[in-house]
C-alpha cells in the first residue's frame, strides 16, 4: 500500500518558468511533510517542509502548498534553474504520535530544467 | 543543516562476503538513526531504526539476521550486510533525525557480484 504517491515520474520545464511537483497521500494521520532533492548516487538533501497546521510555507524560490482536505501537497519552484534538475521526493510522517519520526517517501519525480 | 557522514560511498564485493557501512553524525548527537534502501527507479524504503544502546527496530520483511545494525555511540551507527547476495545490491542510505527533519548521509552503492 503506497501511502505517499507521486504520480508523475518526470517533469520537464524551461529555465525561468515555474516547476510544479505534486504529491498525494492516503494516511490522514500524517502531520508533517517534507520535500527532498536527490542527485544520482547521493543521499537526499532536505529542501522544505510544512506542518499540517499550515497550508503554505515559502523559502526563497521554493514554496510548498498543503491541501489537507484533498490530501495533496505540491512543491513550486520559481523561477526554475538548470541546477534544479534532480529527483524530488515528497515524504510524510506522523510526528504528533510521538514516534521517532520515520518518513514514508513517494516514488520521486525527476525534474529536468532546460536552459 | 546537520551533517551526516556515510562511508564507504561505493563497495563491490563477492557473493557470500559481509559488508559494513558506517554512518556518523558529525556535529550533533543522534540517539536515533534510520537506514533506508533504494532500488533503481524506486522510492526510499525504511529498513530499520537504529537506537543508541538498544536493539534496532526492523521494518516488516527486513531480515534482522542479515542486516545487522549496531548503534554503540551517540554519533555512530553501522549496518552490516551479512553473506551478501546479488539481490542485496542496492543504494543504502542512513539518516539522523534533528527535530522533525531527517538529514541523510551521502549513501553507499553496494554491488554484489
Amino acid at each position: 500500500d503506497q501511502q505517499v504517491k507521486q504520480n508523475s515520474p518526470s517533469l520537464s520545464v524551461q529555465e525561468g518558468r515555474i516547476s510544479i511537483l505534486n504529491c498525494d497521500y492516503t494516511n490522514s494521520m500524517f502531520d508533517y511533510f517534507l520535500w527532498y532533492k536527490k542527485y544520482p548516487a547521493e543521499g537526499p538533501t532536505f529542501l522544505i517542509s510544512i506542518s499540517s497546521i499550515k497550508d503554505k510555507n515559502e523559502d526563497g524560490r521554493f514554496t510548498v502548498f498543503l491541501n489537507k482536505s484533498a490530501k495533496h501537497l505540491s512543491l513550486h519552484i520559481v523561477p526554475s534553474q538548470p541546477g534544479d534538475s534532480a529527483v524530488y521526493f515528497c515524504a510524510a510522517s506522523v510526528v504528533g504520535s510521538g514516534n521517532t519520526g520515520k518518513l514514508i517517501f513517494g516514488q520521486g519525480t525527476t525534474l529536468q530544467v532546460k536552459p | 543543516g546537520a551533517v551526516v557522514s556515510q562511508h564507504p560511498s561505493r563497495v563491490i564485493c563477492k557473493s557470500g562476503t559481509s559488508v559494513k557501512i558506517e554512518c556518523r553524525s558529525l556535529d550533533f548527537q543522534a540517539t536515533t538513526m534510520f537506514w533506508y534502501r533504494q532500488f533503481p527507479k524506486q522510492s526510499l524504503m525504511l529498513m530499520a531504526t537504529s537506537n543508541e544502546g538498544s536493539k534496532a527496530t526492523y521494518e516488516q520483511g527486513v531480515e534482522k539476521d542479515k542486516f545487522l545494525i549496531n548503534h554503540a555511540s551517540l554519533t555512530l551507527s553501522t549496518l552490516t550486510v551479512t553473506s551478501a547476495h546479488p539481490e542485496d545490491s542496492s543504494f543504502y542510505i542512513c539518516s539522523a533525525r534533528v527535530i522533525e527533519k531527517l538529514f541523510f548521509g551521502s549513501g553507499t552503492q553496494l554491488s554484489v557480484l
